[in-house]
């Protein structure tokens, strides 16, 4: 079955450390993204990409970096320049037609220790 | 920046009954789409209006569009308890990228 994976579940970043979440799709989908999303609040958009090797910064895109060197996949990293990154990360993909549907991974869910 | 403004920001009902949200934009928009999340999951997509549509049915959801008033509504019919989840809007404004704005939420809950 086509999907996202997102792995891991659950993960736990010390201070100063950089940690990095992973999405992979076997949809064949041009455009990937990568929203954040904190208790109660809809989704803010931190980096997307509409092709290989090529991405653009979200609205929150301070603190995170991501790099696109597959169609199939779309890592994420926290930086420790992230000073709040505690929250449910989420990996999506489309097709790439203007606007159109998006397929969500499950999420990461991301805490400080 | 979110566009989407939903409205209850929670809804409580029962078992077969209807319910209805309701989804406010600020700036003119190529389409509109509902979502759902349930729990700790990521969302599922569940319905696209275009902007030149005015409303749109899928099995139990019913979907309209005022692009006048920037508003938008999703009604669920015959609501079940499987129906509880959090439901969002997002809009899509046309340009160079596919990029989505979403609202911040209903969360609905359906009393068995």
């Amino acid at each position: 079955d086509g999907g996202i994976t997102q792995s891991p579940k659950y993960l736990f970043r010390k201070e100063g450390q950089n940690v990095t979440l992973s999405c992979e799709q076997n949809l064949n989908h041009d455009a990937m993204y990568w929203y954040r999303q904190d208790p109660g609040q809809g989704l803010r958009l931190i980096y997307y990409s509409q092709i290989v090797n090529d991405f653009q910064k979200g609205d929150i895109a301070e603190g995170y970096s991501v790099s696109r060197e597959k169609k199939e996949s779309f890592p994420l990293t926290v930086t420790s320049a992230q000073k709040n990154p505690t929250a449910f990360y989420l990996c999506a993909s489309s097709i790439g037609s203007q606007g159109g549907p998006q397929h969500f991974g499950d999420g990461t869910r991301l805490s400080i220790l | 920046s979110q566009q989407g403004e939903e409205d209850p920001q929670a809804l409580s009902i029962q078992e077969g009954e209807n319910a209805t949200m309701n989804c406010s934009y600020k700036t003119s928009i190529n389409n509109l789409q509902w979502y759902r999340q349930n729990s700790g999951r990521g969302l599922v997509h569940l319905i696209l209006i275009r902007s030149n549509e005015r409303e749109k049915h899928s099995g139990r959801l019913r979907v309209t569009l005022d692009t006048s008033k920037k508003s938008s509504s999703l009604l669920i019919t015959a609501s079940r308890a499987a129906d509880t989840a959090s439901y969002f809007c997002a809009t899509a404004y046309g340009g160079a990228t596919n990029k989505l704005i979403f609202g911040t939420g209903t969360l609905l809950a359906v009393q068995p």
